[in-house]
C-alpha cells in the first residue's frame, strides 16, 4: 500500500468492554511496531513484530493488552476489560527491517467512557 | 522514567527565523537519534537523524547538533517557514536488535508568517 494506515481511525467504548485495533502496514514491510500516546506526549513502545513473530512485548502495560500479526502482515491490537487509563492514540509504525526508518501511521483514537 | 527529556513544550518564531529545540538523554546506550515532525491529523514522519560518531548533520534547512558527553541533542531549523509549523519529537534508540524508538514529549512550534 501507499502508507501505513489504521482502523478504526476512532473508537468510543465503555469501561470492561474489548476492543480490538487494525494495523495494515506498507506492503513488503518485515517489521511493525505498536505505540501508545498519551495527550501532549510521545509515543511510547508496547510491542514490535518481525515478521509474525514477536520478539519484545516488554512494553504493553498489562496482560490485558495482546497483539498479533498471524500472517505477517496485517496486525492487531486488542485491549480486553478496557480501563479510563487505556484511552489514548495508539500509533503503528512499519519498517523494511528491524533497522530502518520506520514509517508511522495515523493512528486510533481511543477513548474509554 | 523519562529517559529523553525535551524542551520547550512549545514555540513561537517569526518567518525567517530560527527555532531551536533541545533534547537530553539519560541512557548511554543510546546509539541512533531521530527527529520525527507529526502535521495535525497524521503521524509522526522522519525528518532527520544522526547516529554519535557526528556531531552534527545538516539536511536542507534543518540541522541536528550533538553533544555525547552532554548527552544532549538538538534540532536547528533555520529560515523557519510557516509551512514548518508541527509537533516536533525527538526520540532515540538502541542499536543491535528492533529501534523500538524512546520519544520525548514533543514541541509544538508555530512560526508567524
Amino acid at each position: 500500500g501507499a502508507g501505513v494506515s489504521q482502523s478504526p481511525r476512532y473508537k468510543v467504548t465503555k469501561r470492561g468492554q474489548d476492543v480490538t485495533l487494525r494495523c495494515d502496514p506498507i506492503s513488503s514491510h518485515a517489521t511493525l511496531y505498536w505505540y501508545q500516546q498519551a495527550l501532549g506526549q510521545g509515543p511510547e513502545f508496547l510491542t514490535y513484530f518481525n515478521y509474525e513473530a514477536q520478539p519484545d512485548k516488554s512494553g504493553l502495560p498489562s496482560d490485558r493488552f495482546s497483539a498479533e500479526r498471524p500472517e505477517g502482515s496485517i496486525s492487531t491490537l486488542t485491549i480486553q476489560r478496557t480501563e479510563q487509563r487505556d484511552s489514548a492514540m495508539y500509533r503503528c509504525a512499519s519498517s523494511y527491517d528491524r533497522t530502518d526508518t520506520q514509517y508511522f501511521g495515523p493512528g486510533t483514537r481511543l477513548t474509554v467512557l | 522514567q523519562q529517559q529523553v527529556k525535551q524542551s520547550p513544550q512549545s514555540l513561537i518564531v517569526q518567518k525567517g527565523g530560527i527555532s531551536i529545540i533541545n533534547c537530553a538523554y539519560e541512557n548511554t546506550a543510546f546509539d541512533y537519534f531521530p527527529w520525527y515532525q507529526q502535521f495535525p491529523g497524521k503521524g509522526p514522519a522522519l525528518l532527520i537523524a544522526i547516529r554519535p560518531d557526528v556531531s552534527e548533520k545538516k539536511e536542507g534547512r534543518f540541522t541536528i547538533s550533538f553533544n555525547k558527553s552532554a548527552k544532549q541533542f538538538s534540532l536547528h531549523i533555520m529560515d523557519s517557514q510557516p509551512g514548518d509549523s508541527a509537533t516536533y519529537f525527538c526520540a532515540a534508540s538502541k542499536g543491535g536488535s528492533a529501534r523500538q524508538l524512546t520519544f520525548g514529549s514533543g514541541t509544538q512550534l508555530t512560526v508567524l508568517p
